[in-house]
């Protein structure tokens, strides 16, 4: 069974860090892309980083580049978003996704339960 | 960046009704296009992909249609699982950008 759990969540103050995890099981993480998806409270979902299999290729919202480096473990079977420079706007539930590879492009088949990060003074 | 527009935002129906929701794409994505569903609380499901394509498992009372710039999502026959918040994303580019969402709400 295909799992994902995120973990690292919390209460930052303005201008704070968090490292965001999610662990995988259930599948050869190693062969997957994958991403990070936040929900502010109340709101739609937004799409934030994208990291390839091998690390080889990543891609960030406009919203986050320059603050948030995502980054993956393949022999830990981990994903990553180190948050820095965070803001009040930054408040959401994260979610990491994995990427299906599809014959007519790519689709978000499972998804973790979300860690909430709230950013407030 | 390709911008998705969902309408309408929210609707209410009964159970039985069949529901719509339209998705526009700022350009043309093929079919490139996905559909998901969220309940308060929960993570997103997929439902539909390649505008059309029905996940596994996913009951086929939900279909999808369209290619270019607009898509549809149909409930042929709304269910009280069914009520929820309906997201559209595009797959043209890396960058999954994700329609507003429509909240399906009981009549």
């Amino acid at each position: 069974e295909v799992q994902l759990v995120e973990s690292g969540g919390g209460l930052v103050q303005p201008g704070g860090s968090l490292r965001l995890s999610c662990a995988a099981s259930g599948f050869t993480f190693s062969s997957y892309s994958m991403n990070w998806v936040r929900q502010a409270p109340g709101k739609g979902l937004e799409w934030v980083s994208y990291i390839s299999s091998s690390s080889s290729t990543i891609y960030y919202a406009d919203s986050v580049k320059g603050r948030f480096t995502i980054s993956r473990d393949n022999a830990k079977n981990s994903l990553y978003l180190q948050m820095n420079s965070l803001r009040d706007e930054d408040t959401a539930v994260y979610y990491c996704a994995r990427t299906f590879p599809g014959e007519v492009g790519d689709y978000f088949d499972y998804w973790g339960q979300g860690t909430l990060v709230t950013v407030s003074s | 960046d390709i911008q998705m527009t969902q309408s309408p935002s929210s609707l209410s129906a009964s159970v039985g009704d069949r529901v719509t929701i339209t998705c526009r794409a700022s350009q043309s994505i093929s079919s490139y296009l996905n559909w998901y569903q969220q309940k308060p609380g929960k993570a997103p499901k997929l439902l539909i992909y390649a505008a059309s394509s029905l996940q596994s498992g996913v009951p086929s009372r939900f279909s999808g249609s369209g290619s270019g710039t607009d898509f549809t999502l149909t409930i042929s026959s709304l269910q009280p699982e069914d009520f929820a918040t309906y997201y559209c994303q595009q797959s043209y580019s890396t960058l999954g950008a994700f329609g507003g969402g429509t909240k399906v709400e009981i009549k």
